[in-house]
C-alpha cells in the first residue's frame, strides 16, 4: 500500500529566506506527482505536477524535484514570503490497483514578516 | 488551468435531515469525480470515485447509503449526505479529469455543519 510522508508538519520561517519541504513515498510505481497548496478553509490549488520521467518541475519561485528511485520529492521555495503562508500537500498518482492520488498529511508553513 | 466549482459553499442542516453538494465541471468534461473529506489540520480522505453513468465506488468505511453519489453527467457529479448527524460536520471538496492520465482538478470545497 503506497504511504505518503511530509516533513516536517509545520514550519516557521522568517521572511526571505529559501526553505525545502520534503515528500517520501513508499512505492515507486507512480504515474506523477503533485504539489498542491491549500489556504485556510479553501480548496487545493495545484503548484506543480511531475511526470514519473521528469526530475524536476519550476514555476517561479518554487522548484519541485522528483527522484522517483529513492522515493523523495522536494519542493524549493525562493525568498520566502508572508503571502507564501499555507498548507503544503504532496500526493503521488499511483495507477496499479486503484488509480488515484495518494496524499501526504501537508507541511504547515508559516513566513514571519 | 481547468475550474471545478462547488455548490453551496457553505451549508448548516439540522441532525436527521439531508443535504446536497454539487461539483461541476465548468471548462472540460469529467470522466472521473471524486469525493473528499476534511477534518481540521488533517489531510485530505478519499471517500468515493465516480466514473460518469457508472455506480459509484466507495473507499472502505464509507457508507454508501449514507453518502449518496451520482455522476449523472461528464459535467456534473452530486454528493448527498442522508439523515445527517453532528459527527458528519467536516469539509467536502470534489475533484475532476478528463481522463486517466490528465490532471485531476480540485473544487474550492464545501463546509458542512450539522447542528
Amino acid at each position: 500500500k503506497q504511504e505518503v510522508t511530509q516533513i516536517p508538519a509545520a514550519l516557521s520561517v522568517p521572511e526571505g529566506e529559501n526553505l525545502v519541504l520534503n515528500c517520501s513515498f513508499t512505492d515507486s510505481a507512480i504515474y506523477n506527482l503533485q504539489w498542491f497548496r491549500q489556504d485556510p478553509g479553501k480548496g487545493l490549488t495545484s503548484l506543480l505536477l511531475i511526470q514519473s520521467s521528469q526530475r524536476e518541475q519550476t514555476s517561479g519561485r518554487l522548484n519541485a524535484s522528483l527522484d522517483k528511485s529513492s522515493g523523495r520529492s522536494t519542493l524549493y521555495i525562493a525568498a520566502s514570503q508572508p503571502g507564501d503562508s499555507a498548507t503544503y500537500l504532496c500526493a503521488v498518482f499511483i495507477i496499479q490497483g486503484a488509480q488515484k492520488l495518494v496524499f501526504g498529511q501537508g507541511t504547515r508553513l508559516t513566513i514571519n514578516p | 488551468g481547468a475550474v471545478v466549482s462547488q455548490h453551496p459553499s457553505r451549508v448548516i442542516c439540522k441532525s436527521g435531515t439531508s443535504v446536497k453538494i454539487e461539483c461541476r465541471s465548468l471548462d472540460f468534461q469529467a470522466t472521473t469525480m471524486f469525493w473528499y473529506r476534511q477534518f481540521p489540520k488533517q489531510s485530505l480522505m478519499l471517500m468515493a470515485t465516480s466514473n460518469e453513468g457508472s455506480k459509484a465506488t466507495y473507499e472502505q468505511g464509507v457508507e454508501k447509503d449514507k453518502f449518496l453519489i451520482n455522476h449523472a453527467s461528464l459535467t456534473l457529479s452530486t454528493l448527498t449526505v442522508t439523515s445527517a448527524h453532528p459527527e458528519d460536520s467536516s469539509f467536502y471538496i470534489c475533484s475532476a479529469r478528463q481522463g486517466l492520465f490528465y490532471e485531476q482538478y480540485f473544487g474550492p470545497g464545501t463546509r458542512l455543519t450539522v447542528t
